[in-house]
């Protein structure tokens, strides 16, 4: 079975630094590109970057660059997210998903919500 | 503001039919192909419709979609209960703002 798996929910204080996975199966992942979508409480999707695990290859959304960093581990078939210094205006929930010829987005992970506060 | 324009929200009575709009640009619907998102209460987003009017395996065919010039639709007939959701549409954007746009979502509700 094709999946993503994301890492569970997070608790943060503003300042401190997060990095979440997401986890591919059942496919080769150095082969799709696997994007980030944030969605804020009760708001719609936000695209925030995409990465080839093949070579790394990296694209930022400019609303995120600088924000965030995107990275991949092929080896153990992962994708991350990370911040270095949380606000509380990135609680949300954030969703990996892969993407397949056309741009489209087949697979979703199951999203990870994380929480900034003081 | 989203690049993409959906009406905030649509509803019809169970059985009927409904559409739900999607309007962008030359840079991106109007060039590249778009996709159709099914996001149920509390669940991640599900593909329904992918390059304008392709359905994945599993989805039924009450869906549809289509594409004219820079706009797009996606179509529901025999509506459930089940279909309550929000619905959002997405494609590639190949000016500087970003890769990937989505639009608003539209809120489904069968009455």
């Amino acid at each position: 079975e094709v999946q993503l798996v994301q890492s569970g929910a997070e608790v943060k204080k503003p300042g401190e630094s997060l990095k979440i996975s997401c986890k591919g199966s059942g496919y080769s992942f150095t082969s799709y590109w696997i994007g980030w979508v944030r969605q804020m409480p009760g708001k719609g999707l936000e695209w925030m970057g995409i990465i080839y695990p093949g070579d790394s290859d990296t694209r930022y959304s400019p609303s995120f660059q600088g924000q965030v960093t995107i990275s991949a581990d092929k080896s153990i078939s992962t994708a991350y997210l990370q911040w270095s210094s949380l606000k509380a205006s990135d609680t949300a929930m954030y969703y990996c998903a892969r993407s397949v010829i056309g741009g489209a987005f087949d697979i979703w992970g199951q999203g990870t919500m994380v929480t900034v506060s003081s | 503001q989203s690049v993409l324009t959906q009406p905030p929200s649509v509803s019809a009575a169970p059985g009927q039919k409904v559409t739900i709009s999607c309007s962008g640009s030359s840079s991106n619907i109007g060039n590249n192909y778009v996709s159709w998102y099914q996001q149920l209460p509390g669940t991640a987003p599900k593909l329904l419709i992918y390059d304008n009017n392709k359905r994945p395996s599993g989805i039924p065919d009450r869906f549809s979609g289509s594409k004219s010039g820079t706009s797009a639709t996606l179509g529901i007939t025999g509506l459930q209960t089940g279909d309550e959701a929000d619905y959002y549409c997405g494609t590639w954007d190949s000016s500087l703002s970003a890769d990937v746009v989505f639009g608003g979502g539209t809120k489904l509700t069968v009455l």
